[in-house]
């Protein structure tokens, strides 16, 4: 997984409760993004960052933020979960200056918001 | 109507197939095209990259890129069990849109031996 981890792997939480995910890179890539599966909806773009403390919005981030403190740690907190926001999230790098535009993703995360 | 439409099956061929997975797409400004196979409960991984139109090949594994019809396809010829995956098209237009990956849904397909 090109040298990324998150954690947790799995979670289950309640509707209201706050919610952080964390993403961890060891490529020292300048470009970090947060997505959602869901099935018919392919992947979405949530946040993404292009250095520390530089981030984004993506095309779904109503409900989420992010931090960027570090260069190998990119955070997504879901402020007060609700039940729309269960899903898989996969966190993803890239490393400008290839001449190419392509990501590379972390296991996911998959959450569950009852 | 959105920016990539991909047919996401299911699937299903025997061993030894040739497998055709295709993409559409709106947006004229996309330029890299990328095809990623993710197996069940794992994370995307990049298969085939293609800038702008034209081929590429890679083992058994041919991305082709028409830019005037607007539409992608990935061609898997002796298609293995192993090949059996969800596949989803992506692309973006670069340059002050880099790092927008617009993606399909997402094809699955299961080779039977």
């Amino acid at each position: 997984d090109a040298g990324i981890t998150q954690s947790p792997r799995h979670k289950v939480t309640e509707t209201g409760t706050p919610v952080t995910l964390r993403c961890h890179q060891t490529e020292n890539h300048r470009y970090m993004y947060w997505y959602r599966q869901d099935p018919g909806h392919g992947l979405r773009l949530i946040h993404y960052s292009y250095g520390v403390k530089d981030t984004d919005k993506g095309e779904v981030s109503d409900g989420y933020s992010v931090s960027r403190s570090k260069t190998e740690d990119f955070l997504l907190t879901l402020e007060s979960a609700t039940s729309s926001q269960t899903s898989v999230y996969f966190c993803a790098i890239s490393a400008r200056g290839t001449r190419t535009d392509t990501q590379y993703f972390g296991p996911g995360t998959r959450l569950t918001v009852l | 109507q959105k920016e990539v439409e991909q047919d996401p099956g299911p699937l299903s061929v025997p061993e030894g197939a040739i497998v055709s997975l295709n993409c559409t797409y709106s947006n004229s400004a996309f330029q890299y095209f990328m095809w990623y196979r993710q197996y069940s409960r794992k994370g995307p991984e990049l298969l085939m990259y293609t800038y702008s139109s034209g081929n590429k090949e890679d083992g058994r594994f041919t991305a082709q890129v028409d830019k005037s019809s607007k539409y992608i396809s990935l061609f898997i010829r002796d298609s293995q069990p192993s090949d059996s995956a969800t596949y989803l098209c992506a692309m973006s237009a670069g340059g002050t849109s880099y790092g927008k990956l617009t993606f399909g849904q997402g094809t699955i397909l299961t080779v039977h031996p």
